[in-house]
């Protein structure tokens, strides 16, 4: 069985500064991994996925991931905070040939001026 | 290309009846996802549809059910609506392809009261 950690549920930061969003995942085989963003009253939009490859993705918006199968993690980043960023971030784990997603709890980012 | 689209965006109905939503996926996609999101318990996954049939199925009572049409759209029904089937519900499509993503629509903004 899959599942995904997000530790905290709130993270806020100042507008400039580093974003870093974490996750940490449990797969009992290699799994791929998704980072969505959702803004209120909205669906999830991808901002970046991990299949195979490369460890280190970037995303959309200026947000990238790295992969550290040594510590399940798949941790979000972005280096400079944006007032548009301020969203609820959702980390999400597939097996391989399926379709269904696990989801963590989430993290919601508020970006302070 | 068209996103996932999902109808309607809102909806309010009376406990004990049953309700049914609409969705409609990217056009070529043949995989059809569909989950609830809560406050509570986040987001969870209830069934995906592929070429018709129910390929996977989450934990959810019997009153959740679902179909797929042959041109890919799906219903999902909720019958004898309850206060905690109070929720945003989201579909997904996706490709038959390994390594891609699932797209959301906005979802449906169900209110039990």
């Amino acid at each position: 069985a899959q599942s995904v950690t997000q530790l905290g549920s709130h993270v806020s930061v100042s507008e400039g500064a580093l974003v870093l969003l974490r996750c940490n995942y449990s797969s009992s085989v290699p799994p791929y991994l998704f980072w969505y963003v959702q803004y209120p009253n909205q669906g999830l939009q991808l901002l970046l996925k991990y299949t195979t490859g490369a460890t280190l993705v970037k995303g959309i918006n200026g947000f990238e991931a790295e992969f550290k199968k040594s510590e399940t993690s798949f941790h979000l980043t972005k280096p400079s905070a944006h007032m548009s960023d301020a969203a609820e971030y959702f980390c999400a784990v597939r097996v391989p040939g399926a379709q269904k997603l696990v989801f963590g709890q989430g993290t919601r980012l508020t970006i302070n001026p | 290309k068209a996103g996932v689209t999902q109808t309607p965006r809102y909806l309010i109905k009376t406990r004990g009846q049953q309700v049914t939503l609409s969705c409609s996926p990217i056009s070529g996609h043949r995989s059809v996802s569909w989950y609830q999101q809560t406050p509570g318990q986040g987001l969870q996954f209830l069934f995906e549809y592929f070429s018709e049939t129910q390929r996977n199925k989450g934990n959810f009572p019997g009153r959740f059910s679902g179909r797929q049409f042959s041109n890919s759209r799906s219903e999902m029904n909720v019958s004898t609506l309850e206060l905690g089937d109070s929720a945003l519900y989201l579909c997904a499509s996706s490709s038959t392809d390994t390594n891609t993503e699932a797209f959301f629509g906005q979802g449906t903004r169900l209110t039990v009261v």
